[in-house]
């Protein structure tokens, strides 16, 4: 038990389509990362969010974007769905103890959203 | 940019020992994860190495080689439960992100026969 909740666990869009996946931390985890793990793959950072704010993006287009909430919620959103987006969605979050300290080693992952596209 | 590399498959009988390698070509390094991700299932964390030598946790160890940019997860005392693909991830500080993000390797499948 990682105390973080993924949700939906499973779900079918179609192309063209909008997507919001949201996931619930640990209280006090100020930082939360989401990834995306296509099958037989390890998974691929999309961003992070710390207090909020991004921290750090990675190789994925602007049609995906993300929000963080103070009650340590977060959200991910991908716009104009592809075939290729289909995968599983991991959130990941921890605790950091300042902007810049690089502690936080044990990073929870949640048990992830599945998404097909058709 | 970032490399990681791992086997992609590995297969041991029920009590041996197995050692799975991991290489990875990354700028920004700071520290080297392990993860064990059953099928379907959120990767869950099994060590953690920043610096060079042996960290032992149960049936479990990882060593790590920063000058040779090598690690390896040592599975002892196989068990069938075993079975499932182990994640090589390193951490790196780069431009963007002043917390660090994590680079994965594809996983490693590890079957356990009895």
């Amino acid at each position: 038990e990682t105390g973080v909740t993924q949700s939906p666990t499973h779900l079918i869009k179609t192309r063209g389509q909008q997507v919001t996946l949201r996931c619930s931390s640990q209280s006090g985890h100020n930082t939360v990362s989401w990834y995306q793990q296509a099958l037989g793959q390890g998974p691929q950072f999309i961003f992070q969010y710390y207090r909020e704010e991004e921290n750090g993006r990675g190789n994925f287009p602007p049609r995906f974007s993300g929000l963080q909430f103070p009650n340590y919620s977060s959200e991910l959103n991908v716009n104009a769905l592809e075939l290729d987006d289909s995968a599983l969605y991991l959130c990941a979050s921890r605790r950091t103890p300042g902007q810049g300290a690089r502690g936080g080693n044990t990073i929870y992952f949640g048990e992830g959203s599945w998404l097909t596209v058709v | 940019g970032q490399n990681i590399d791992q086997p992609t498959e590995m297969t041991a009988t029920e009590g041996a020992i197995v050692q799975i390698n991991c290489t990875y070509q990354t700028s920004g390094f700071n520290g080297l994860f392990w993860y064990q991700q059953h099928a379907g299932e959120a990767p869950t964390f099994l060590s953690y190495n920043v610096l060079d030598g042996l960290e032992e946790k149960g049936r479990f160890s990882s060593f790590l080689s920063r000058s040779k940019g090598y690690s390896y997860l040592l599975l002892k005392e196989l068990q069938m439960k075993d079975s499932a693909s182990y994640l090589c991830a390193v951490r790196v500080f780069d431009r963007g992100s002043t917390l660090g993000r994590l680079y994965f390797g594809r996983g490693t499948q590890l079957t356990v026969w009895p």
